[in-house]
């Protein structure tokens, strides 16, 4: 069946380090991808998505590019702020919106002055 | 912004007895609603899907009689896990559908501890 896995946290980065969280996915067909993220105390938000390949979805200085050659979603963003500190979930839709969503076990970025 | 919220955020309760959740789009009318299911540094699992009105749709493995659910209100979807054991004890999500582009807008969770 789908999946989705990604690197295991904790991740923790200096103040304007870059950063990357892997993220692979296993899927029959072409689905959408996306990254969440959720805030101590607060529920899960879309950060960015991506419908097909070679896409790359973009918010907040965050970025990540659909590859379909090697089923993958990585998650970069070039300097990170301490507000960047979250817990950040890699997801799957194979109905094309955001019905049926296959989560990622989520990676935990902790971000240091 | 689309805004959801669960009741209560926490609860403890003993083995045998049922618990209720609430789930709630504040700002938004939602016919869909989904519920998951969260382990320690596990994915979200998705329960079932809530439709206002309808009988509930279950993923795969997951009991309906054990997890009641309820979408009376285009604004209100409930679950009630029903004899609570210990191994219920989750963290549970909902989530709601909102507008034509149908996001889905979580809630902050709800940590349930049987006893």
């Amino acid at each position: 069946g789908d999946s989705v896995t990604q690197m295991e946290g904790p991740v923790t980065l200096s103040e304007e380090a870059f950063l990357t969280i892997n993220c692979t996915y296993t899927a029959t067909g072409y689905p959408s991808l996306f990254w969440y993220v959720q805030y101590p105390g607060e529920g899960l938000q879309l950060l960015l998505k991506a419908t097909k390949a070679d896409d790359k979805g973009s918010n907040k200085g965050f970025e990540a590019t659909y590859r379909k050659e090697t089923t993958s979603f990585h998650l970069e963003k070039g300097s990170v702020q301490v507000s960047d500190s979250a817990v950040y979930f890699c997801a799957l839709s194979r109905s094309g919106g955001y019905n049926k969503l296959i989560f990622g076990a989520g990676t935990r970025l902790a971000v240091h002055p | 912004g689309a805004v959801v919220s669960q009741h209560p955020s926490w609860v403890i309760c003993k083995s045998g007895t049922s618990v209720k959740i609430e789930c709630r789009s504040l700002d938004f009318q939602a016919t869909t609603m989904f519920w998951y299911r969260q382990f320690p540094k596990q994915s979200l699992m998705l329960m079932a899907t809530s439709n206002e009105g309808s009988k509930a749709t279950y993923e795969q493995g997951v009991e309906k009689d054990k997890f009641l659910i309820n979408h009376a209100s285009l604004t209100l979807s409930t679950l009630t896990v029903t004899s609570a054991h210990p191994e219920d004890s989750s963290f549970y999500i909902c989530s709601a559908l909102r507008g034509l582009a149908a996001e889905q807008y979580f809630g902050p969770g709800t940590r349930l501890t049987v006893t």
